[in-house]
């Protein structure tokens, strides 16, 4: 256990919906992470907040949203779903601003698209 | 910005014998080299990493080496086992800065150990 928790586990859901991925980082973690797993595709970088602010953007599609909270809990937002948005999602937390030491992933969330 | 580039996508290997995976980087600035291991529907999880600092670094079967001239690094997995079959991700890191705080990943071997 990474000790990062993501939620739901699975999500099923139709085009042109709108869904929220919840993380909680680890106890002390002031970063998250946001990466998105396609099949058999590497790990692509979505966005990264630290202690409440965005600090870096990577190939997040404007159809995509996120924001850290006070209790640094994370919340990634996706809408007007396409066939192509399915994917592992992955939450990742470290206790720095930037990610020069361990990452530690959440087990992340298997969005379907139908 | 940073960009990664992994070799081989996919490698096979006899129980017992050794894996290479081999990464470069493009951004001078990265001074930190993790790698992660990710089995089938699991998170991946680190299992080693290096600092620009340091050549070389060794934990049990695994090491990693760094050329920071060359900007490339690699994996070794000596006496491979079954349990190693997964695929492995290398990556890169900047530090805070630099501009940009992302940790870039390659693209992933599949690391398959035949008994």
């Amino acid at each position: 256990d990474s000790g990062v928790t993501q939620t739901p586990k699975h999500l099923i859901t139709a085009t042109g919906q709108r869904v929220t991925l919840r993380c909680s980082p680890r106890s002390g973690d002031l970063s998250v992470y946001w990466y998105q797993q396609s099949l058999d595709q590497g790990l692509q970088f979505l966005i990264q907040y630290y202690n409440g602010e965005e600090r870096a953007k990577g190939n997040i599609l404007e159809r995509f949203s996120a924001q850290q909270f006070p209790d640094l809990h994370s919340e990634l937002n996706l809408s007007s779903l396409e066939l192509g948005d399915s994917a592992l999602y992955f939450c990742a937390s470290s206790p720095r601003t930037a990610l020069n030491t361990e990452a530690f992933f959440g087990q992340g969330t298997r969005l379907t698209v139908v | 910005g940073e960009n990664v580039e992994q070799h081989p996508s996919t490698l096979s290997v006899q129980e017992g014998d050794s894996a290479v995976i081999k990464c470069t980087y493009s951004d001078s600035a990265s001074n930190y080299f993790p790698w992660y291991k990710q089995e089938l529907g699991k998170r991946p999880q680190l299992i080693i990493d290096i600092r620009s600092n340091v050549g070389e670094k060794k934990d049990q079967r695994i090491a990693v080496t760094l050329n920071k001239t060359a900007k490339h690094f690699s994996l070794h997995i000596t006496e491979t086992q079954p349990e190693d079959s997964a695929v492995y991700f290398c990556a890169a890191s900047i530090p805070p800065g630099a501009g940009s705080y992302q940790l870039t990943f390659g693209k992933g071997t599949k690391l398959s150990v035949i008994p």
